[in-house]
């Protein structure tokens, strides 16, 4: 596709549900982020993957947060038995470059608005 | 700690007045800097980017900024508005070395009247 897709764009959830979402790099990208925005936020780091490694995860806010990119391609965000805290925007970038950053610039998708009731 | 402060939450400005968003940061080692636009349930869109060189820096839609390493800046400015260029504005920063993770200020909310 020419740019990065998320879905799906809303997702309302009941607390305590489990929830999936799903980000589809612009092909060929290396290098995947997922970013949390809370309302009226700038976007907060997430994690990282290099093709299928995930290189850094400290920005995961809990145990329950769970993320993966099997392929090295498409990544899915889980987060379990979700808490009306994780109401966020979740939106995810990918970029081409991997390695030592040079500033290579992050394209982002729409992202999913999550809520929690 | 590195840090990304905007100053300004919400900026109003008439249609065709110029306008500055400011941005500072801090770090105690070399970075890149980044300036983002966000419109109402789209994604970010690059406006600009400061990697080295020159510290004036032209971006799309008639956008420019200035890093000013001694002030630890990196504001936003555009000589003339239009209505469409009401949206969130985001700056954020990166470090050279390790991977390009983003860190974002808070944002500013540009808003462009008639």
């Amino acid at each position: 596709g020419a740019g990065v897709s998320q879905s799906p764009r809303y997702k309302v959830a009941k607390r305590g549900q489990d929830v999936a979402l799903r980000c589809d790099p612009i092909s060929g990208h290396v290098s995947l982020f997922w970013y949390q925005q809370a309302l009226g936020q700038g976007p907060e780091f997430l994690t990282y993957f290099q093709n299928e490694a995930q290189l850094d995860k400290s920005g995961l806010p809990s145990d329950r947060f769970f993320a993966e990119r099997p392929e090295g391609s498409v990544s899915t965000l889980k987060i379990q038995r979700t808490q009306q805290e994780d109401s966020a925007v979740y939106l995810c970038a990918s970029s081409s470059h991997s390695g030592r950053n040079r500033g290579d610039t992050q394209y982002f998708g729409p992202g999913t608005r999550l809520t929690v009731l | 700690a590195q840090s990304v402060t905007q100053l300004d939450s919400q900026v109003p400005v008439f249609e065709e007045a110029p306008v500055e968003l400011r941005c500072n940061y801090s770090s105690s080692v070399s970075v890149y800097l980044f300036w983002y636009v966000q419109y109402p349930n789209q994604g970010l869109q690059l406006l600009l980017k400061y990697l080295s060189g020159s510290t004036l820096v032209k971006g799309i839609n008639g956008f420019e900024a200035e890093f000013n390493k001694s002030q630890t800046s990196f504001h936003l400015r555009k000589p003339s508005v239009h209505i469409s260029d009401t949206a969130e504005y985001f700056c954020a920063v990166s470090f050279s070395g390790g991977y390009n993770k983003l860190i974002f200020g808070a944002g500013t909310r540009l808003a462009v009247h008639p």
